[in-house]
């Protein structure tokens, strides 16, 4: 029983280059979801997913896309990246109980 | 949008000392949890409390959740240095899972 993981464990993009953080949890919860955490900002919610094909809006959703075709996977999408997106990233899952977090991607845009 | 504000934002204290912190909101919220964050890792569960009014313990920690559903504090006591990281407190309304956060508390114990 992995928990929540997430790939991969660092990334360095440059300024408009695209990529995709997987996150993929093996307790078949029904939620999953992203935050950054940013110094002295604690953790922001970007989106999340309630189950399978359903996905909403978080706090600070601009310059990212998720999808849900599966229970299991909810990756993380950057089309564009900037660099106020550097940042460390976690994937955290819950059914009917607290979240559970992966251990983060950290992410920097130059 | 809605903010939990933490106190205090660091604390730099003695092995063995017992350890206070809080968290406040000016809205009402039915779920208050407690999670620590190590170097590098993700934020651990430590508490979840569901109750105003609700105290809880888990070993040398103590939480309790408000009586106004807007607060809740996290005592630590006879601190220890694995002790030392980031205390989160969270925030939902009932039948969402759209935790709040606050800013953190960064502890740090002197041996």
């Amino acid at each position: 029983n992995a928990g929540v993981t997430q790939t991969p464990k660092f990334q360095v993009l440059k300024t408009g280059q695209s990529m995709t953080l997987q996150c993929a949890q093996d307790m078949n919860h029904e939620y999953m979801s992203w935050y950054r955490q940013d110094p002295g900002m604690g953790l922001r919610l970007i989106h999340y997913s309630v189950g399978a094909g359903i996905t909403d809006q978080g706090e600070v959703p601009n310059g990212y896309n998720v999808s849900r075709s599966t229970t299991e996977d909810f990756p993380l999408r950057l089309l564009s990246a900037a660099p106020s997106q550097t940042s460390v990233y976690f994937c955290a899952s819950g059914n009917n109980s607290p979240l559970h977090f992966g251990n983060g991607t950290r992410l920097t845009v130059t | 949008g809605q903010q939990l504000n933490q106190s205090p934002q660091s604390m730099f204290i003695q092995e063995g000392e017992d350890v206070s912190m809080n968290c406040t909101s000016s809205s009402i919220f039915n779920t208050w949890l407690w999670y620590k964050q190590e170097p590098g890792e993700g934020p651990v569960l430590l508490i979840a409390l569901y109750k105003a009014g609700e105290l809880t313990s888990n070993g040398r920690l103590t939480a309790q959740f408000g009586i106004t559903r807007k607060d809740s504090f996290l005592n630590i006591s006879a601190s220890i240095p694995s002790d030392v990281g980031i205390y989160f407190c969270a925030v939902s309304t009932s039948g969402t899972y759209k935790y709040i956060f606050g800013t953190g508390t960064r502890l740090k114990v002197l041996a």
